[in-house]
């Protein structure tokens, strides 16, 4: 399809595992965004990329969290030594340009740490 | 620190009827406000949106309304529709270009036919 893909779609582990979440945004978008959600809360911004650099990255939590971009497409949410309070959906985005704030999303990564 | 904030956390309305959801943020450097809809099991998709230098905006049935002295803005629905049955999002960006967004808690709407 045209959207922006996510995978894995759910995705369980156990504390303390390693874990990557992949994001394949919009043909042609160069601004990338991650975000995670929480049960009842709204999106809550972790990092932006521009092309192949994290323009910003002032959301991510702690240093357990990386994403990189390597070719200025396809990004991937790696997540350390997870913790059962990394619990949530992890959703992507990308868009043309980074002004307007119109952002397409992906369905998310349900992520679930036991 | 909640920056934007959306204190109704459900909305029942009658079809046809309007429907009215409210966001307020505390953060005056906020230039863009946007609304998004999230139906279960996707994403968000951007809706409307409304730059600080206007108060008012409008798509169709949908409008949004922003009063930066009180620093609220609200989404109307005109008329609802069951379809429109959704979790609303509202949404702040900053001026810088890096199209990071504050996003409020949501509203659940349900319109009843």
């Amino acid at each position: 399809g045209a959207g922006v893909s996510q995978t894995p779609s759910n995705k369980v582990t156990e504390k303390g595992k390693y874990v990557e979440l992949r994001c394949d945004p919009i043909s042609g978008h160069t601004a990338l965004y991650w975000y995670r959600q929480s049960l009842g809360q709204g999106p809550e911004f972790l990092i932006y990329f521009q092309g192949t650099g994290a323009a910003d990255d002032s959301g991510l939590p702690n240093d357990r969290f990386f994403a990189v971009r390597p070719e200025g497409s396809v990004s991937t949410l790696k997540i350390q030594r997870t913790e059962r309070g990394d619990s949530a959906v992890y959703l992507c985005a990308s868009s043309l340009t980074s002004y307007s704030g119109e952002l397409f999303f992906g369905e998310g990564s349900r992520l679930t740490v036991l | 620190d909640q920056q934007v904030k959306q204190n109704s956390p459900s909305l029942s309305v009658q079809e046809g009827r309007i429907s009215i959801l409210n966001c307020d943020y505390t953060n005056s450097m906020f230039d863009y406000f946007l609304w998004y809809k999230k139906y279960p099991a996707e994403g968000p998709t951007f809706l409307i949106s409304i730059s600080s230098i206007k108060d008012k905006n409008e798509d169709g049935r949908f409008t949004v309304f922003l009063n930066k002295s009180a620093k609220h803005l609200s989404l109307h629905i005109v008329p609802s529709q069951p379809g429109d049955s959704a979790v609303y999002f509202c949404a702040a960006k900053g001026s810088s270009n890096t199209g990071k967004l504050i996003f409020g808690q949501g509203t659940t709407l349900q319109v009843k036919p």
